[in-house]
């Protein structure tokens, strides 16, 4: 079975400064995908950024990066410049392939941006 | 750009009753999801479809039915309502198993 774990369940930090979100997770598949979800009070979940186990370079989008530690099996967000509107439940997910196809979730962080 | 489009947004239920939760995505994925949301608990999910005609379960499928009807359309049957269920349903799907997933805008079912 996979797993996703998230062990901080809240955070906050201050407008223009950088938080960074942890998450680990467990896969017995080499070839697999992680995810990091972000869910404003709208309710809808909307993608934030990828990684591809078999990359080793970090992905980035915009003021959003991961570090992946695929030996630790740790991948971190990481937001620069935080914004309001970046307040949000922020969800780590895993996509392995073999026999165990699914998309798995963590149980979230809820990050508050204060002004 | 509709993505991924579920029925109702809200509904309220009484214990006992059955509903089916509707989902369409006009974006050719091969892979649907149905995930319960709950406080604390993160995403769950209840049951999957990989490809047209094929079915499986997730973590969470006792007390649901699932359809794939064709490539659009994954539907998710509640039989016999129970409070247990009250629940945020949000419905996804993918181009393949192993890429992102996109979600619909959920479905808030309380059940009394």
């Amino acid at each position: 079975a996979q797993t996703v774990t998230q062990s901080q369940p809240e955070m906050s930090v201050q407008e223009a400064e950088t938080v960074t979100l942890s998450c680990t997770y467990d896969t017995s598949e080499n070839n697999y995908y992680l995810f990091w979800y972000k869910q404003p009070p709208s309710r809808q979940m909307i993608l934030v950024i990828r990684q591809e186990a078999y990359k080793q370079q970090n992905a980035t989008e915009n003021r959003f990066s991961v570090n992946f530690q695929k030996a630790a099996k740790s991948f971190s967000l990481k937001i620069s410049d935080s914004q309001l509107g970046d307040t949000a439940m922020y969800f780590c997910a895993l996509n392995s392939g073999g026999s165990n196809y699914k998309l798995t979730f963590g149980k979230g962080t809820l990050l508050t941006v204060n002004p | 750009n509709a993505g991924v489009t579920q029925t109702p947004k809200f509904q309220v239920l009484k214990t006992g009753q059955s509903m089916t939760l509707q989902c369409a995505q006009d974006m050719n994925h091969n892979s649907m999801y149905w995930y319960r949301q709950d406080p604390g608990m993160g995403l769950r999910l209840i049951y999957y479809s990989a490809s047209e005609g094929t079915t499986d379960k997730g973590e969470v499928p006792n007390g649901y039915n699932v359809s794939r009807l064709n490539k659009r359309e994954f539907s998710l049957r509640l039989e016999s309502a129970a409070p247990s269920q009250t629940s945020v349903y949000f419905c996804a799907s993918s181009v393949a198993m192993n890429t992102e997933a996109f979600f619909g805008q959920g479905t808030r079912l309380t059940v009394v």
